[in-house]
């Protein structure tokens, strides 16, 4: 069965912090991981990957695949508490059809 | 900006009834999702559309039905409602399949079944 694993589940961190959020997956028709960030209402997207080894970047995040050890990280230098949010991992698959499969999520607090 | 709107923020339904999700995106997308959301489980695929009449069932399609009769609209149908279908549900759309396009999400419909 296909799956996307995320981790940690939680995590609480200073202003100015780094943060190194993991996406590990297992999916047989692999096509593209999206790293979505999740407020208070609509996730919103921050990055598409398809590529092994090219970091995308905006700002302070940045974000990189693995596609042989099949992870994707997500970095977020210089915290600040509008980081604080849910990070979301999807991976787009093409088994027939397409449809994106989520992880659970990490929950970052930055406090001030 | 393309635009995902979901009718209700909110809405709190009794057992039993028969319960409507609208969604509408304004730019021309083909492809239309529905997920619920849970604490601990993600985003979990109800169903999604690719065209217009066209439904395919996600991961969790028992209890739920949808209807696409125009491209910009797609109503997700709790045939009779129960409490484990009180969930958060977030309505998506993307360009066309295949073609590298991330989901563009509504801000949710929080439903409670009492």
């Amino acid at each position: 069965e296909d799956k996307v694993v995320q981790s940690p589940l939680s995590l609480v961190v200073h202003e100015g912090d780094t943060v190194t959020l993991n996406c590990s997956y297992e999916v047989t028709n692999f096509r593209s991981l999206l790293w979505y960030k999740q407020e208070k209402k609509a996730p919103t997207f921050l990055f598409m990957l398809t590529s092994s080894g090219i970091e995308k970047k905006s700002g302070r995040l940045s974000s990189i695949l693995d596609k042989k050890e099949l992870f994707s990280i997500l970095n977020i230098t210089a915290t600040q508490t509008g980081d604080s949010a849910i990070y979301l991992c999807a991976v787009e698959e093409t088994s027939g059809t397409y449809k994106y499969i989520f992880g659970t999520g990490t929950r970052l607090k930055v406090l001030a | 900006d393309v635009k995902v709107t979901q009718s209700s923020r909110y809405l709190v339904k009794r057992t039993g009834e028969k319960v409507f999700l609208e969604c509408v995106q304004d730019m021309d997308h083909e492809n239309m999702f529905w997920y619920r959301q849970d604490p601990g489980l993600g985003l979990r695929l109800i169903y999604f559309s690719y065209d217009v009449k066209m439904k395919e069932k996600g991961d969790i399609p028992e209890g739920y039905s949808v209807s696409r009769e125009k491209k910009e609209r797609f109503s997700l149908i709790l045939e009779s409602a129960s409490t484990n279908q009180t969930s958060m549900y977030l309505c998506a759309s993307s360009l066309r399949l295949g073609g590298h396009q991330p989901q563009h999400f509504g801000d949710g419909t929080r439903l409670s079944i009492l």
